[in-house]
């Protein structure tokens, strides 16, 4: 089943700007973790926010975490074509070792 | 240092065939896992070994998959009879721990014709 779910399922923009990406989940998590995948292969791993925090950063990336709305957000500021991808948010849903991904948003960066 | 690795990349078999994918994972980390991810959905867990030991199989759909770790590093996911709905990407990921950070390989693409 998934926890997750992103919004919206696909974001088409242009190099430059900002993509913003959501992602809403049901239980109560110890974090929260943002993935990208090209051509439906391996994940990479962006960054991990927990529950006690409300905002990372990691270069041109800004996580921000609302536990009392069950929801994330991903912005990627000054997109470039290479950012194009699939992004999956991914809770660890409690009190459990394995990921629940949302089912994903598709980000398309045109040059 | 090197990532987690899979072999194979892809594995084309017929239906009914047994199958066995390989996981082999960063070194030093404790925790192994499986995931499944159809066409245009989110990885979904299959199982969890934390050293040698499957500490959470509740994600296997039915019994003809089966995983093993005997050493606590190489896993070995293994599926009889495999079935058309069985043609999937199967990812295999580490933590150093557990709940952390996990770590993908770049998957197995596995088609049953």
């Amino acid at each position: 089943s998934q926890q997750g779910e992103e919004d919206p399922q696909a974001l088409s923009i242009q190099e430059g700007e900002n993509a913003t990406m959501n992602c809403s989940y049901k239980t109560s998590i110890n974090n929260l973790q943002w993935y990208r995948q090209n051509s439906g292969r391996g994940l990479v791993h962006l960054i991990l926010i927990r529950s006690n925090e409300r905002e990372k950063h990691s270069g041109r990336l800004r996580v921000t975490l609302d536990t009392s709305k069950k929801s994330s957000s991903l912005l990627i500021t000054a997109s470039r074509a290479a950012d194009t991808a699939s992004y999956f948010c991914a809770t660890d849903a409690g009190n459990t070792d394995k990921l629940i991904f949302g089912t994903g948003t598709r980000l398309q960066v045109f040059p | 240092g090197a990532g987690v690795s899979q072999t194979p990349s892809n594995k084309v078999t017929e239906k009914g065939k047994y199958v066995e994918l390989r996981c082999d994972p960063i070194s030093g980390h404790t925790a192994l896992y499986w995931y499944r991810q159809s066409l245009g959905q989110g990885p979904e867990f299959l199982i969890y070994f934390q050293g040698t030991g499957a500490a959470d199989d509740s994600g296997l759909p039915n019994d003809r998959f089966f995983a093993v770790r005997p050493e606590g590093s190489v896993s070995t996911l293994k599926i009889q009879r495999t079935e058309r709905g069985d043609s999937a990407v199967y990812l295999c990921a580490s933590s150093q721990t557990g709940r952390d950070t996990q770590y993908f390989g770049p998957g197995t693409r596995l088609t049953v014709l």
